[in-house]
């Protein structure tokens, strides 16, 4: 079955400090995986995605993720935080499930800046 | 403009009521989605429906039910059955195919009183 993990629940940097969030899947078959991002009580906004050729993509907000398939991870990073990135970031699989097509998240990283 | 709708933003249902969210879209997607979120557990997807008429169970339907009588609507029916539905409700629709991603809508916050 697809999964994704966040090993992170939350994180805290200061602003202008570099950042690295994890994300690792398991996916049987080509895995197509996508950064979200959500503000507190609103809905998710996508930052970016991957589905083959470079394994690095660029994203919205100045976001970047690798994809590495010998380590089944899709990590976000971002060089210089801001404090408006403060959120909550979630990594999600696409997979097909009995034809149908379904979005899997991990369990999400709350981002804190320090001023 | 292009979205997602969600309403209401916040609903309040008492205990033994049954409650019905709505989701409309006018992106003209073939599949919708609802999810649930809850702190500390992600998303977790109730229903999706790849076309109209024909809708399947996520990991957690217990106790919901939906329909998709017209591409644009997907509302999500919370019944007396499910055991804690205080949480956050979010729907989304994409284009099928899993290289597509889901555009959100803001969401509804249910809370049983």
């Amino acid at each position: 079955a697809q999964s994704v993990t966040q090993p992170d629940i939350h994180i805290t940097v200061s602003e202008g400090a570099s950042l690295e969030l994890r994300c690792n899947y398991s996916y049987g078959a080509t895995p197509y995986l996508f950064w979200y991002v959500q503000s507190p009580g609103q809905g998710l906004q996508l930052l970016l995605k991957y589905f083959s050729g470079d394994t690095l993509v660029q994203g919205i907000k100045g976001f970047e993720a690798e994809f590495k398939r010998s380590q089944s991870s899709f990590n976000l990073r971002k060089p210089s935080v801001h404090w408006s990135d403060a959120a909550e970031y979630f990594c999600a699989v696409g997979a097909r499930d009995q034809g149908a097509q379904k979005l899997v998240f991990g369990q999400g990283t709350r981002l804190t800046i320090n001023p | 403009d292009g979205g997602i709708t969600q309403s209401p933003k916040y609903l309040f249902r008492k205990e033994g009521q049954n409650v019905t969210l709505s989701c409309e879209q006018n992106l003209n997607h073939d599949a919708m989605y609802w999810y649930r979120q809850d702190p500390g557990q992600g998303l977790r997807l109730i229903y999706y429906s790849q076309i109209v008429n024909d809708f399947q169970k996520g990991d957690i339907a217990e106790g919901y039910s939906v329909s998709r009588e017209k591409k644009e609507s997907f509302p999500l029916t919370v019944t007396s059955a499910q055991k804690n539905p205080t949480a956050f409700y979010l729907c989304a629709s994409s284009r099928t195919g899993a290289s597509t991603e889901a555009f959100f809508g803001q969401g509804t916050r249910l809370t049983v009183v």
